[in-house]
This record gives C-alpha cells, structure tokens and sequence, in this order.
C-alpha cells in the first residue's frame, strides 16, 4: 500500500511568486491534514480536511494561503504571493475517518518550499 | 487549548545506553498522546501512541513510553541505543475533538559509538 505522497520535494521560489504544492493521501482516507515547520521551530497545524470539506482551518496564517481538496482525493497547499516567512517544510498527513480515539496519522515526506 | 513541552533539544548517549526523552502536554481534555520519529530525509513516523487503555505503551524499534497524569508527562525511552536511532523525536497530544495534532518543538537524539 502506498503511503502519502507529496510534490515537489523541494521549491525554490523568488518573494512574490506562487506556489502549489500536492499531497496524495492514503488512497481510503477521509482525513488529510497540512502541517507546517519553519526553521528552527515546531510542526505546526494548518489545515484539516474531511473529504473535499474543510473541518477546520484554524491554522491557515493569511488569505495568501489557499488549500484545495478536489473530489476528497489529492490536495493543493497553494501560496501567492508568497513571502520570505513561507519558507520551511509543509507536511501532509492523512488518516481513517471514524477514529474518535487518537486516529494514527500518516505523514508524507514533505515538501521543502524556500522562498529568496 | 492543548501545548506539548520537549525538554532538550538534543540529547546525546552512548550506543547501547538508556535513551530517555522527555515530553510534558497540557491539556484541558483527556489527551491522545503520540511519538513520532522523523529520520534524515524521510517524513513522520509513528513510533507509538496513547489512546486512555494500558499507560505503558510500547512502540516499535524497542521503544516504549508511560502515561502519568499526575505528572502530565509521557516520557519516551528505550533500554539500549543503537546507531539507528539517531534521529529526531517529537512528542505530539490531540483531544476528543480536535483531531489536529500540538506537537513539541523535537528533540534530536544523537547515538555516540
């Protein structure tokens, strides 16, 4: 079985352009989170997705910041313009749905997005 | 409102001694409690989780962590390192509803032979 998949691995970007990033989840899962770490600090939640719904979106930073979740299958992190602080590693991670107690989460490998 | 505190930033042993890596949370609901281990170039890895059943957890790879209340702590160990755990750790709680994870800042774990 596959495990969740992200792309690119890596993106280098100049200040005021855009940038998509993807996440494939396990294929099943109605859950799929994007979580974020900047350099020197903490993974930190973005986004949740059940199916193609947002669940919750507490932790999307600006309006720069657009996620997609097309037909409850892949997922698009989409930033524009984006700005030096975007920079760091967006992970994406996907989970059963129905696991009230503590549901595992899948993590991808990550997508290292810098932006000069 | 949910936080995970991660004491040390880097812990380094000797191959074949304890490893213990320390986690405290904060939680105003009974917690869901995990580890997860990210290795050099690879995502996040599910070492083990708390989920309110036994409080002595065990993991894979031979490591195991203990739930205390008391102590709002869950404190990851592993009786003898080996090379291969060299990596980074990070404790993570989520609640009853909230599904999204808090995690801590990571501890790097370096293995000395």
């Amino acid at each position: 079985e596959a495990g969740v998949t992200q792309f690119p691995s890596h993106s280098v970007i100049e200040k005021g352009q855009t940038v998509t990033l993807r996440c494939d989840p396990i294929s099943g899962h109605d859950n799929l989170y994007w979580y974020r770490r900047v350099m020197g600090k903490e993974i930190k939640f973005l986004l949740h997705f059940v199916k193609e719904s947002k669940q919750d979106e507490s932790g999307m930073p600006n309006n720069r910041f657009l996620a997609e979740r097309t037909g409850g299958t892949y997922s698009t992190l989409k930033v524009q313009p984006a700005e030096l602080e975007d920079s760091g590693v967006y992970f994406c991670a996907s989970s059963l749905t129905g696991g009230a107690k503590g549901d595992t989460q899948y993590f991808g490998p990550g997508t290292r997005l810098t932006v000069l | 409102a949910q936080s995970v505190t991660q004491l040390g930033s880097h812990v380094s042993v000797s191959e074949g001694a304890l490893v213990l890596l320390r986690c405290n949370y904060s939680s105003s609901v009974p917690p869901y409690l995990f580890w997860y281990v990210q290795y050099p170039n690879q995502g996040l890895q599910l070492l083990l989780k708390y989920t309110s059943a036994a409080t002595l957890v065990k993991g894979i790879n031979g490591f195991e962590a203990e739930f205390k209340k008391s102590e709002t702590s869950f404190h990851l160990t592993k009786p003898s390192a080996h090379m291969s755990d060299a990596a980074e750790y990070f404790c993570a709680v989520s609640g009853t509803g909230r599904r999204a994870l808090t995690f801590g800042s990571g501890t790097r774990l370096q293995v000395q032979p």
